[in-house]
């Protein structure tokens, strides 16, 4: 069956410091890949996603970067956080082309800049 | 760009009542899909229904269900029985057809909050 794991769960980090957030399927080749992220209170609002190895599609202006180094792994970056990073990451998938199966949510960081 | 509305932040009703949730979205196209999910306090994303846009037959899954209206633009989530379990942020969210232009990414409202009352 097909997983989607997400890491770190939550984090703490000050102002100016990197991250990394990453996520990984199982159990599925070559699936679409995004990165959202919601603001306290909010909805959801995309940040990137991938259709493939290396290929990044930026949705929102803004400090973050995301790379896919691998079929399923979807990293999101910063080199340096602002207090406006603050929120909550969830990374998502869906099988290549099956613009009709569903899309999966991974379980969620936390991310507070302080 | 497509765009999705849900024009109430929070809605409340009491326990084995119904309420409906309401959603108007945005696009010129003419095949797409249309999903509700629903987040928890825990934060997980769990889908409720989807909605292909071709099919006419609103889609029912045990106590949720849709009422779609095509040429309104209108995609409403009606729950019956409500339980204390329903309590969590809904999402409507849209997805184009169009794979390799829009890549499979969902479109989302900005939420409502629905609050069960025992």
């Amino acid at each position: 069956s097909q997983t989607i794991h997400q890491w770190p769960a939550t984090l703490v980090q000050p102002v100016g410091s990197p991250l990394s957030l990453e996520c990984t399927v199982e159990g599925t080749s070559n699936p679409n890949l995004y990165w959202y992220r919601q603001a306290a209170g909010r909805g959801l609002q995309l940040l990137f996603y991938s259709v493939g190895i290396g290929q990044i599609s930026s949705e929102v202006p803004q400090n973050l970067s995301a790379s896919r180094p691998q079929d399923r792994q979807f990293i999101l970056s910063s080199k340096k956080l602002l207090l406006s990073d603050s929120g909550f990451y969830l990374c998502a998938w869906i099988p290549t082309g099956g613009s009709g199966n569903t899309i999966y949510f991974g379980e969620g960081s936390w991310l507070t800049v302080v | 760009a497509q765009t999705v509305t849900q024009s109430q932040p929070e809605m409340s009703v009491q326990e084995a009542e119904t309420v409906t949730l309401s959603c108007t979205y945005d696009t010129s196209e003419s095949d797409y899909y249309l999903f509700w999910y629903k987040q928890p306090p825990s934060r997980q994303m769990i889908l409720v229904i989807r909605q292909e846009a071709y099919k006419q037959q609103n889609a029912t899954e045990n106590r949720f269900s849709v009422n779609f209206q095509k040429a309104a633009k209108s995609f409403s989530l009606k729950i019956s029985d409500s339980q204390l379990g329903d309590a969590a942020m809904y999402f409507c969210a849209y997805r184009s057809e169009r794979v390799w232009e829009y890549g499979n990414k969902l479109v989302f409202g900005a939420g409502t909050i629905l609050r069960v009352k025992s």
